[in-house]
């Protein structure tokens, strides 16, 4: 079964500093991979995605990640932390077998970010 | 354009009691989900629309958990009775299977809060 493990579920960086939280998943077939984020009593915002192509993702917000096959890991990172990225964290992952598949999230990495 | 809205956001009961949520999802999406947030967790899905089809409940809980979808628009989910196992963020999202690239972008609401006493 499709699983997606975080690595870390509190992250603390200062502002100014390089953010990475880790995501693996476990599967044969490289998923559709998927990175949210939730801010406190909001729902989840999609940050970025892959589905194919280019395996480095760029998104909103100045987040990237880059998709390894070899390490099937999605890590994703941001190059200078903002007091405004603290929020959850949600890697997911979509089985590509045919037809449609469901999400399956990761527990979430909160990231906290100290002056 | 409006988001996933949802209502109440926050609901307390007692054990025992019934309880509705309601999602009004984006308007045109014609896929809807239903998910289970409990704390410290990511998000697992109960239920999933095409359009007004439920095409997988595998994981509802159907002794006490129900949803509908009427008219493929907004959607009810419901639990009842209510346990206090049930407290937990019950979280909407909606998406476009149109244009279909394997799996759709959902967008999620703000979710409603549940506390079971």
């Amino acid at each position: 079964a499709q699983s997606v493990t975080q690595l870390g579920s509190h992250v603390s960086v200062s502002e100014g500093a390089l953010v990475l939280l880790r995501c693996n998943y476990s599967s044969s077939v490289p998923p559709y991979l998927f990175w949210y984020v939730q801010y406190p009593n909001q729902g989840l915002q999609l940050l970025l995605k892959y589905t194919t192509g280019a395996t480095l993702v760029k998104g909103i917000n100045g987040f990237e990640a880059e998709f390894k096959k070899s390490e099937t890991s999605f890590h994703l990172t941001k190059p200078s932390a903002h007091m405004s990225d603290a929020a959850e964290y949600f890697c997911a992952v979509s089985p590509r077998s045919g037809g449609y598949n469901k999400l399956i999230f990761g527990a979430g990495t909160r990231l906290a970010v100290h002056p | 354009e409006a988001g996933v809205v949802q209502s109440p956001r926050y609901k307390i009961i007692e054990k025992k009691q019934p309880v509705a949520f309601w999602c009004n999802p984006i308007s045109g999406h014609n896929t809807l989900y239903w998910y289970l947030q409990n704390l410290g967790q990511g998000p697992e899905l109960l239920i999933r629309y095409e359009n007004e089809e439920a095409v997988d409940d595998s994981q509802l809980p159907k002794d006490r958990f129900s949803a509908e979808r009427l008219k493929g628009v907004d959607s009810t989910l419901k639990i009842q009775p209510a346990e206090l196992g049930d407290s937990a963020v019950y979280l909407c999202a909606s998406g476009d299977s149109s244009s279909f690239s394997g799996t759709d972008t959902q967008y999620f609401g703000p979710g409603t809060r549940l506390t079971v006493l």
